[in-house]
């Protein structure tokens, strides 16, 4: 059974600081994995996608890497605001569940002023 | 537009009431997701509808009934319920059912079930 975890579970950091959240799954056959934000009590907002033959995927200040061979994947920050507090959720597309998306643990980010 | 929109926001239920969550979309989507998060947990899959269609059910308890009655909508009705019950309830969607789609998530039905 697949199983997502992300380290660290909690993070506080001052405004400007460059961070990297870390998301490791067990069983590497997986089709893809995404990156999701959620906001206290709100939905998920998708950020990224990185596909299983892809290495990274870069969006604005957000870079995800993925090295699936090692069953990991690091979502980079940089130059971070309080308006990136929020809860980072990493979650993977089995190769054999095409529909099913396992979810991570998520890392609750806090960026102080 | 990439929005996928949940009604009620918030839903307070007694264990004998009955109740529907709904989902809707205007993407032209033809798969459609409900996710249970319980809180400070992650988003666990509920359901599938491919096409209309029921195409997983992940062992639900049959106090959760799902029902799509045409490609937009998508609707839990619920009857029942556990205080356990009480949760986060997400819908999402997707162009197809197929792997390399992403999934649209709306902002949630908070339910609390006394």
């Amino acid at each position: 059974k697949q199983e997502v975890t992300q380290i660290p579970a909690a993070l506080s950091v001052p405004e400007g600081e460059n961070l990297v959240l870390n998301c490791s799954f067990t069983d590497s056959a997986i089709y893809n994995l995404q990156w999701f934000r959620q906001d206290p009590g709100k939905g998920l907002t998708s950020l990224l996608l990185i596909q299983s033959s892809q290495r990274e995927q870069t969006s604005g200040r957000l870079n995800a890497s993925l090295d699936k061979s090692s069953g990991r994947s690091t979502l980079y920050i940089a130059a971070s605001q309080p308006g990136d507090s929020a809860t980072y959720l990493c979650a993977v597309k089995e190769s054999s569940s095409f529909q099913k998306l396992v979810f991570g643990t998520g890392t609750r980010l806090l960026v102080s002023p | 537009d990439t929005e996928v929109t949940q009604t009620p926001k918030h839903l307070v239920m007694g264990m004998t009431n009955k109740k529907s969550l709904k989902c809707e979309q205007h993407m032209g989507h033809r798969a459609m997701y409900w996710y249970k998060q319980k809180a400070k947990k992650p988003p666990e899959l509920m359901f599938v509808y491919s096409y209309e269609k029921l195409s997983i059910n992940e062992s639900v308890p049959s106090r959760f009934s799902p029902e799509c009655p045409n490609s937009s909508l998508l609707n839990l009705h619920l009857h029942a319920l556990q205080p356990e019950d009480s949760a986060l309830y997400l819908c999402a969607s997707s162009p197809t059912p197929d792997r390399g789609n992403i999934q649209y998530f709306g902002a949630g039905t908070r339910l609390s079930v006394l």
